[in-house]
């Protein structure tokens, strides 16, 4: 168990709707990434929140939009979703953010969008 | 552009039958190589960092090598249980602890 949570575990939905998926990191950790991991593209970064303030971008649709709270949970918002968008969804938490920090990933949300 | 190319894409061994994973990668500036281990439809799980090359980095039937190009995940005498996908990945030229992640390595240890 990495300590990072994710909810839920599965989510069914349709095409052109809307999904949150959450994020609670480990204890102490400021940093928090999502990920999107499908069979033919691999792990892919998102985007990276520390201590409530966006850092970096990755490849995210503009669909796609997330933030981070004071208690430094997270939430991925997905909308007008898409049959491509289903996939793994992982966040992963790191203390600070630095390059040299190992992150450590939750147990991820599966989406399937119909 | 960093680039993160790992192989073989699958193997598939006996149990006790050693062999090695490759990661290669071409990023300016290393900050560091991570290896995980993930299980199917499971979070991908941290095995190790290395900083520089030459270093080594050993876990129960695992090492990890690193040199100026590419890491070697080992694997000795290995057991069903290893059985999963190993990624590597590096950080991004960025300067923040954004990965770029390979494909992955499937492994099968077939008993």
């Amino acid at each position: 168990d990495s300590g990072v949570t994710q909810t839920p575990k599965h989510l069914i939905t349709a095409t052109g709707q809307r999904v949150t998926l959450r994020c609670s990191p480990r204890s102490g950790d400021l940093s928090v990434y999502w990920y999107q991991q499908s069979l033919d593209q691999g792990l892919q970064f998102l985007i990276h929140y520390y201590n409530g303030e966006e850092r970096a971008k990755g490849n995210i649709l503009e669909r796609f939009s997330a933030q981070q709270f004071p208690d430094l949970h997270s939430e991925l918002n997905l909308s007008s979703l898409e049959l491509g968008d289903s996939a793994l969804y992982f966040c992963a938490s790191s203390a600070s953010g630095g390059a040299w920090e190992t992150q450590y990933f939750g147990p991820g949300t599966r989406l399937l969008v119909l | 552009e960093d680039q993160v190319t790992q192989s073989p894409e699958a193997l598939r061994l006996q149990e006790g039958e050693s062999s090695s994973l490759n990661c290669s990668y071409t990023v300016s500036g290393l900050r560091g190589l991570f290896w995980y281990r993930q299980d199917p439809g499971k979070g991908p799980e941290f095995l190790f960092t290395l900083y520089s090359a030459g270093e080594e980095k050993e876990k129960e039937r695992l090492k990890a090598t690193l040199t100026k190009k590419e890491s070697f995940l080992h694997i000795t005498a290995p057991k069903p249980e290893d059985s999963a996908t190993y990624l590597c990945a590096v950080p991004r030229d960025s300067g923040y602890s954004t990965l770029t992640f390979g494909k992955g390595t499937m492994l099968l240890v077939s008993p």
